[in-house]
């Protein structure tokens, strides 16, 4: 069974600053795809980024990276240049790959907090 | 685009009553459909999912049941809620190959009294 682990229950960044949220997991698969999920306080689940485990290259969209370490199987998330609409919870979660594979394992979320 | 529509956003009933969410998707064929819980402070949890019309795999064993009488349509159902069946409920679809990325629904909050 797979298990994602998100160590940073809340976490709060200066407005324009750049942090970065943590997220790790454990599994025996070899293929297998990686994402992190935004729910602001509307709570609609927004998808972030995407991270394929068979690419080295990290992901990246506008101000989202990713750092992703195979081997470490760990998969952080960097946000650059905060901006006040970036507080929500965010949720990294794991699927596997190959047919048949439909489930996302989530995280507990991190509460990010963007100050003014 | 694709759009998922999720109804009603809340919702409160007595214990004992019946549950009816429905969700759909528009301007996609085939999805595949999922219904997860969202207790407060954690993260989701599948209960149910399909891949085609009364297709459905069940998750975690609940008092809850879902259907899929048509292919873009997905309904949470129980005959008899629970107090533990509060929370938020959250419907999502993807495209029909595996590994896609799943898009949510804007949520629905249950509250049993």
């Amino acid at each position: 069974a797979q298990t994602v682990t998100q160590s940073q229950p809340e976490m709060s960044v200066q407005e324009a600053e750049t942090v970065t949220l943590s997220c790790t997991y454990d599994t025996s698969e070899n293929n297998y795809y990686l994402f992190w999920y935004k729910q602001p306080p509307s709570r609609q689940m927004i998808l972030v980024i995407r991270q394929e485990a068979y690419k080295q290259q990290n992901a990246t969209e506008n101000r989202f990276s990713v750092n992703f370490q195979k081997a470490a199987k760990s998969f952080s998330l960097k946000i650059s240049d905060s901006q006040l609409g970036d507080t929500a919870m965010y949720f990294c979660a794991f699927t596997a790959s190959g047919a048949g594979s439909y489930q996302l394992t989530f995280g507990k979320g991190t509460k990010l907090s963007v100050i003014p | 685009s694709q759009t998922i529509h999720q109804w009603p956003a809340t919702l409160v009933q007595p214990v004992g009553s019946p549950l009816s969410l429905e969700c759909t998707v528009e301007g996609t064929s085939n999805p595949n459909l999922y219904w997860y819980r969202q207790a407060a402070g954690r993260g989701l949890q599948l209960l149910f999912y399909s891949v085609g019309i009364g297709q459905i795999s069940s998750e975690v064993p609940q008092n809850l049941s879902a259907s899929r009488p048509q292919d873009r349509q997905f309904i949470l159902s129980s005959k008899k809620l629970l107090l533990s069946d509060s929370g938020f409920y959250l419907c999502a679809w993807s495209g029909s190959a595996s590994n896609q990325p799943q898009h949510f629904g804007d949520g629905t909050r249950l509250s049993i009294l």
